[in-house]
């Protein structure tokens, strides 16, 4: 019973590098996100996307780029990391019933804990 | 356009003491409200929702919230806290219209034995 797997779990990264966070959900969601963490500001939606091929930003997209090649699967890249992008992602899920988000529960991984020096 | 207002950042109380932990939010649209809960270096677990049916929800853990549509509320309360619910709490609202939570800052509740 997988649900929502992020890797890796945590990363440190020097200035300029680019990486990969992996996010899969083995719940046939159609709705998968991608959040960051800060102290004292929630969580923040970076991208989204509703179905395989299709993706959409989020609050503070600058600096990242998805895709979403499978249902299964919603990668975030990081083409050239910079300090500011510090912080803790999570990858989120949820069935979309009907064309509606709202109302179904969102499924969390654990978390993926990047720090750029 | 919606927004999420937790009142309080942290929230301090013994054990064996009612919890209550304070939402406010803004929609232009029937919402759907829900609190997660996070755990030091966890992800977040849902511990109820609100999606327009019965105004008070129990949730998981003895918790539960009240919406009230007059004071645009959904305050998390629990009549005895454990120390198991030291964690940070957020309140979050989505509408139909959008495929977008909306996250409050959270609260982190200290319980004390």
């Amino acid at each position: 019973n997988a649900g929502v797997t992020q890797t890796p779990k945590f990363q440190v990264l020097k200035t300029g590098q680019s990486m990969t966070l992996q996010c899969a959900q083995d719940m046939n969601h159609e709705y998968m996100s991608w959040y960051r963490q800060d102290p004292g500001m929630g969580l923040r939606l970076i991208h989204y996307s509703v179905g395989a091929g299709i993706t959409d930003q989020g609050e503070v997209p600058n600096g990242y780029n998805v895709s979403r090649s499978t249902t299964e699967d919603f990668p975030l890249r990081l083409l050239s990391a910079a300090p500011s992008q510090t912080s803790v992602y999570f990858c989120a899920s949820s069935y979309k019933q009907a064309g509606r988000l709202s109302g179904n529960t969102i499924y969390f991984g654990e978390g993926s804990w990047l720090t750029v020096v | 356009a919606q927004s999420v207002t937790q009142l309080d950042s942290h929230v301090s109380v013994s054990e064996g003491t009612p919890v209550l932990l304070r939402c406010n939010y803004s929609s232009s649209y029937s919402p759907s409200l829900f609190w997660y809960v996070q755990h030091p270096n966890k992800g977040l677990q849902l511990l109820l929702k609100y999606t327009s049916a019965a105004t008070l929800v129990k949730g998981i853990n003895g918790f539960e919230a009240e919406f009230k549509k007059s004071e645009t509320s959904f305050h998390l309360t629990k009549p005895s806290a454990h120390m198991s619910d030291a964690a940070e709490y957020f309140c979050v609202v989505t509408t139909d219209n959008t495929d977008k939570l909306i996250f409050g800052t959270g609260t982190r509740l200290q319980v004390f034995p």
